[in-house]
Formats: structure tokens, sequence, C-alpha cells
């Protein structure tokens, strides 16, 4: 699976759209990106994924580049639960039947 | 509940003891997932099912690990003889779909066991 980087930390004001990056320049044509959140003391969490096209759901918003090698997550409108750790997974589903390479991922702390 | 189901939460053993962490997955789901989880880490993948089948265990450290799913519900991750670099958060995740299918069938988490070893 490709390799994915993703800054350490980010800061965002409740209410205000949190935009999370994503680079995945070495990603092959048959891979998705996948985002998964984990709050303190929980197991991940499902948020979106997708392959070339932009996603849209209840939780989050997924714009993928037209040459696919970054990506961002976008929470419209953070609250303090939104305050998590975020993980840009990029996998080929399929033949490694969901196998997920978590990295380091990107703490995401939402303030008053 | 409609959720993944871990026990214990937490889990002390003295080094050198046998340990069995079980996973109760989403009813109907086909693939039952393990990961380890360092502290401050992400999740590393440990081993995959699909129903009863063990078709992946490349991510289990050594040989005192090992996982059954018998009857292609319930999962145990046992941990023969723990040392201390075996205290970690151990995850269970399920998903509905079958491997071929599985890019649009998300990984459903349990809130892991927390093993300390000391």
């Amino acid at each position: 699976d490709a390799k994915t980087t993703q800054p350490p930390s980010m800061d965002c004001a409740e209410g205000r759209a949190a935009n999370l990056p994503c680079n995945h320049s070495t990603i092959s044509g048959n891979e998705y990106v996948y985002w998964y959140r984990q709050i303190h003391s929980q197991g991940p969490q499902y948020i979106i994924h997708g392959l070339k096209n932009n996603e849209t759901n209840e939780m989050a918003s997924l714009i993928i580049t037209e040459d696919r090698k970054s990506s961002t997550l976008i929470l419209p409108h953070a609250t303090l639960r939104d305050t998590a750790v975020y993980y840009c997974i990029v996998s080929a589903g399929g033949t490694s039947y969901g196998k997920l390479t978590f990295g380091q991922g990107t703490i995401l702390t939402v303030h008053p | 509940g409609a959720g993944v189901s871990q026990s214990p939460r937490y889990k002390v053993a003295k080094r050198g003891q046998d340990v069995a962490l079980r996973c109760d997955p989403i009813s109907g789901h086909v693939s039952l997932f393990w990961y380890q989880q360092a502290l401050g880490q992400g999740p590393e993948f440990l081993t995959y099912f699909q129903n009863e089948a063990q078709l992946d265990k490349s991510g289990l450290p050594s040989d005192r690990f090992f996982a059954e799913r018998p009857e292609g519900s319930v999962s145990t991750l046992k941990i023969q003889r723990t040392q201390q670099e075996d205290s970690a958060v151990y995850l269970c995740a399920s998903s509905l779909a079958p491997g071929q299918s599985s890019y649009n069938s998300p990984l459903h988490f349990g809130n892991g066991t927390r093993l300390t070893v000391t």
C-alpha cells in the first residue's frame, strides 16, 4: 500500500471548518483513500473513503486532487467532540481485504 | 448492542502468564481483524479471518501469539508467556464483506483491551 504523509497536529475553532490534508504521491490506480479517526480511549471510527471522485456523507467531505496525489478531509462545522487523531490511509481494498496500514495521523484539537 | 464488543477492557498480567482476549464482532460480519496499538502509535495489523478461516497472520509478532475464530463469529487472541513488550491496546474490527469487495465495507472497531504486562 502507498505511504501517506499528514501533519502531526492541527488546531481548529469550534464551528469553523477543519481541513485536514494528506499526501499520497505514490498512490496506485486501484488504491482507495480512507479516513478514520480515533477519539481518546476508543477504537478507530470510519469516516469516509473515495477513489477519485469527491465524496460527501453525514460526517465529512473528501476532496481528492485530479492527479490523486493528495486529498483533504473537511469537517464543515467542527465541534469539541471532533477532537481526535485523524488517519489517512491508502489501501487497495480488494486483494488486501480491508487490511489497513495506519500511520501516525493528525491530532486535531478543536478549541471553544 | 450493535457494535464490536471486546473483553476484558483492561488486563494486567505478570510476565510469563498466558492471556486470552475476546472479541464479539457485529452479527453477520464475515471479516474479522486484530490490531495492536502501542502507546502513541497507530494501530498495526496482526491477523485476518474470513469466517472461520485465518487467511493472514503475517502481522503476529511471534509464535507466542495465536488467534482463532472456530465458528466464524467470536474470536480469541491468545498470548502465551507474556513479555513487557506485549503491553499495548489490542483492537478487534469486523466488516460485512469478504475480501474481494471489502473496499466498500468499512471496518468497525471495538474499544480494545488494554494489556499491561508487569
